[in-house]
């Protein structure tokens, strides 16, 4: 059965840091493009970030692009998405996907 | 970017019967390969995103056969027959075309 589990998420201080990871089981976690995607409360689907399964393409919303930074370790089976210079408007549960399956979240909060 | 957009449903919707809830892209989503890269997701309350179809009107592994995607480049359709309680919750339709991937901004649907 194909896992994805998120952790790393928080309540975080404007323009601080935080960096979220997604353990993966259940399949070849090296042969697959992962992404984050993100639901801010009460609003739809945002795709933030992909990076393909040996790392060579990585592409990033706009709206993140320069201040998050998607990485993945295939010998660990875990992606990274490290977030910097967070905004109020990053507050979101943000998810881990392949196309076809997704983890349950993880709750980032971006609040003074 | 490409612009996702669905229409509503005529909410709430009768136990038994169907529903049928609409989504337009703004590029034709119809690869030189031949297919369409469209996918729509259901989202129950709580939970996150389940893939019902892919490249339009294919059903994903277990998913029931009352769900039936269908469409052309620029306009697409899920329809589900009889629809039950276990239904209930957000329907997503998204390109996987190109990125950024895009999200349809949601439909509710509601049971009677």
């Amino acid at each position: 059965e194909v896992q994805l589990v998120e952790s790393g998420g928080g309540l975080v201080q404007p323009g601080r840091s935080l960096k979220l990871s997604c353990v993966a089981s259940g399949f070849t976690f090296s042969n697959y493009g992962m992404n984050w995607i993100r639901q801010a409360p009460g609003k739809g689907l945002e795709w933030v970030a992909y990076i393909s399964s040996g790392s060579s393409y990585i592409y990033y919303a706009e709206t993140v692009k320069g201040r998050f930074t998607i990485s993945r370790d295939n010998a660990k089976n875990t992606l990274y998405l490290q977030m910097t210079s967070l905004r109020s408007e990053d507050t979101a549960l943000y998810y881990c996907a392949r196309q076809d399956n997704w983890g349950q979240g993880v709750m980032v909060t971006v609040s003074s | 970017d490409i612009v996702m957009t669905q229409g509503a449903l005529p909410n709430p919707v009768p136990s038994g019967e169907s529903a049928s809830i609409t989504c337009q892209s703004s590029k034709s989503l119809l690869h030189s390969n031949g297919k369409t890269y469209l996918n729509w997701y259901l989202q129950r309350p709580g939970q996150s995103p389940q893939l019902l179809i892919y490249w339009m009107s294919t059903r994903a592994s277990g998913v029931s056969d009352r769900f039936s995607g269908s469409g052309s480049g620029t306009d697409f359709t899920l329809k589900i027959s009889s629809v039950e309680a276990e239904d209930v919750g957000v329907y997503y339709c998204q390109q996987f075309l190109e990125y950024p991937w895009t999200f349809g901004g949601g439909t509710k649907l509601e049971l009677k």
